[in-house]
């Protein structure tokens, strides 16, 4: 089983619309839970992370965490074209040093 | 630009040469990360570092493979005897004392021919 997993797509939405991104982790002891955008043959940049159980917000995006289901979320209101990328999932865990567990990675299309 | 750089941003190599890279972290950032990442997947942690000293690597990082920190600033990362499955970009990344979220650099992109 593999430590984070996201169902890879490709999603695609009209502009306008929200789009939601799943991702599970397997380890329970995980702390920190980030998520990240990629443009192609770029470096990830981060979008917001999250700690607690429920939902955060910051703009057109929340973050959603439930540790009972190992479940983290995005949702993107709004969706605008500039949101076409790869959106990875990443996992801080409580044993280790800092170092994230990736996903593979959701890629996103929002079409005009 | 306050940024994480790395250097180069791009490398063409042949199989069996080695190549160097260069990770400038966010000044003060005491903690450095690399990680490879391939076509397709996320990124994979490799090593870190705390300032000068080299806290964990990956059992990814084979004995071709070597990092340094030397004083706690720029760090290097150096593949020895290269093979076409190093081909991939390598992330650094870079997180200040007590902070949480790592900022990562461009990223070098490495071909092996």
């Amino acid at each position: 089983q593999k430590e984070v997993e996201q169902n890879s797509g490709p999603l695609s939405v009209p502009e306008g619309a929200i789009a939601s991104l799943n991702c599970t982790y397997s380890d329970r002891g995980s702390q920190s839970f980030f998520w990240y955008r990629q443009y192609s043959g770029k470096s990830p940049e981060l979008i917001m992370f999250i700690y607690s159980n429920g939902d955060k917000e910051d703009g057109r995006f929340t973050a959603q965490l439930n540790k009972a289901s190992q479940y983290v979320s995005l949702l993107i209101r709004d969706s605008q074209p500039s949101d076409s990328a790869t959106y990875l999932c990443a996992v801080k865990r409580g044993s280790t040093l800092g170092r994230l567990y990736f996903g593979r990675g959701t890629q996103l299309t929002v079409w005009p | 630009d306050t940024g994480v750089s790395q250097d180069p941003r791009h490398k063409i190599t042949k199989r069996g040469q080695n190549v160097t890279f260069r990770c400038d972290p966010i000044s003060e950032h005491n903690r450095l990360y690399w990680y490879r990442q391939t076509l397709g997947q996320g990124p994979e942690f490799l090593t870190y570092f705390q300032n000068e000293a080299q806290l964990e690597k990956s059992r990814l990082l084979s004995d071709r493979f070597s990092a340094e920190r030397p004083k706690g600033s720029f760090s290097t990362l150096e593949i020895q005897r290269t093979e076409q499955g190093d081909s991939a970009m390598y992330l650094c990344a870079s997180i200040p004392t007590g902070g949480e979220t790592q900022y990562f650099g461009p990223g070098t992109r490495l071909l092996v021919l």
